[in-house]
C-alpha cells in the first residue's frame, strides 16, 4: 500500500546526542515537510523540501538538519544543539502544487532524558 | 503572514448531540481549507477541505464545514456525534500559491461523553 513510514515510533536519548528520524514515501510526491507537534502547540513546521537536493527552513528550524538525496526519502536530524527535542515529530508528503494536501506519517516521539 | 484561530481547545459534548468547532483564519489572498483528525500517538488524517467551488463540504463520516469569506470562518459540525469521534482536530490553512505547506490552528480536542 502506498504511504508514508517513519521510524522509529519511540526514540529515548540522552541529552547532548544527535539524533535522526527516518521518512519514506512510496507516493511518488514530489514534496516533504517535517513538523513538531507539542501539547497545545499544534504543529509546527521544521523544514520543507520541493524537490530532490532542495529544501528551506521552516519556522522552526533552529537545532534541526535535513537531506534530500532521494524524491522518498527526507531524513531529520535533531541534532545537541535543539534546545527542548521532546516532542512528537511527523512527516509529510503532497503532490505539490497550490492547493495539495499533506498526507502524514504516523509519527514519532521523541523523549530526551 | 497567515494564521490560523481556533478558539476552543477543549469541546466536551453528550454522544448523539450536535457539536461545532470554531476555526477562524487570517489572510488577505486567496486560501485553501483543511480540517484534520489526529487519534492518541497517531499521525493526521484528511477529513476535508476547501479549494474553491461550493461553500459547503463535507466527509465520508457525516461531518460538513462551511467557508465563509466575509467572516473569514471555517467551522467543523456534525449533528450526532459517536463515541469513536473522540480525538483532537486540527483546522489547516494553505495559501494561494503558497509552496510551504499548511499552516495549522493549536487544535481543538472532542471529547464525547456517554
Amino acid at each position: 500500500d502506498g504511504g508514508i513510514t517513519q521510524s522509529p515510533k519511540y526514540l529515548f536519548r540522552k541529552e547532548g546526542q544527535n539524533v535522526t528520524l527516518s521518512c519514506e514515501q512510496n507516493l511518488n510526491h514530489d514534496a516533504m515537510y517535517w513538523y513538531r507537534q507539542d501539547p497545545g502547540q499544534g504543529l509546527r513546521l521544521i523544514y520543507y523540501s520541493q524537490i530532490v537536493n532542495d529544501f528551506q527552513k521552516g519556522d522552526i528550524a533552529e537545532g534541526y538538519s535535513v537531506s534530500r538525496e532521494k524524491k522518498e526519502s527526507f531524513p531529520l536530524t535533531v541534532t545537541s544543539a535543539q534546545k527542548n527535542p521532546t516532542a512528537f515529530y511527523l512527516c509529510a508528503s503532497s503532490i505539490g502544487g497550490r492547493t495539495g494536501e499533506l498526507f502524514f506519517g504516523e509519527g514519532s516521539r521523541l523523549t530526551v532524558l | 503572514a497567515q494564521s490560523v484561530t481556533q478558539l476552543d481547545s477543549q469541546v466536551p459534548v453528550f454522544e448523539e448531540a450536535p457539536v461545532e468547532l470554531r476555526c477562524n483564519y487570517s489572510s488577505s489572498v486567496s486560501v485553501y481549507l483543511f480540517w484534520y483528525v489526529q487519534y492518541p500517538n497517531q499521525g493526521l488524517q484528511l477529513l476535508l477541505k476547501y479549494l474553491s467551488g461550493s461553500t459547503l463540504v463535507e466527509s465520508i463520516n457525516g461531518f460538513e464545514a462551511e467557508f465563509n469569506k466575509s467572516q473569514t470562518s471555517f467551522h467543523l459540525r456534525k449533528p450526532s456525534v459517536h463515541i469513536s469521534d473522540t480525538a483532537e482536530y486540527f483546522c489547516a490553512v494553505r495559501l494561494g500559491g503558497g509552496a510551504d505547506g499548511l499552516t495549522f490552528g493549536k487544535g481543538t480536542h472532542l471529547i464525547i461523553q456517554p
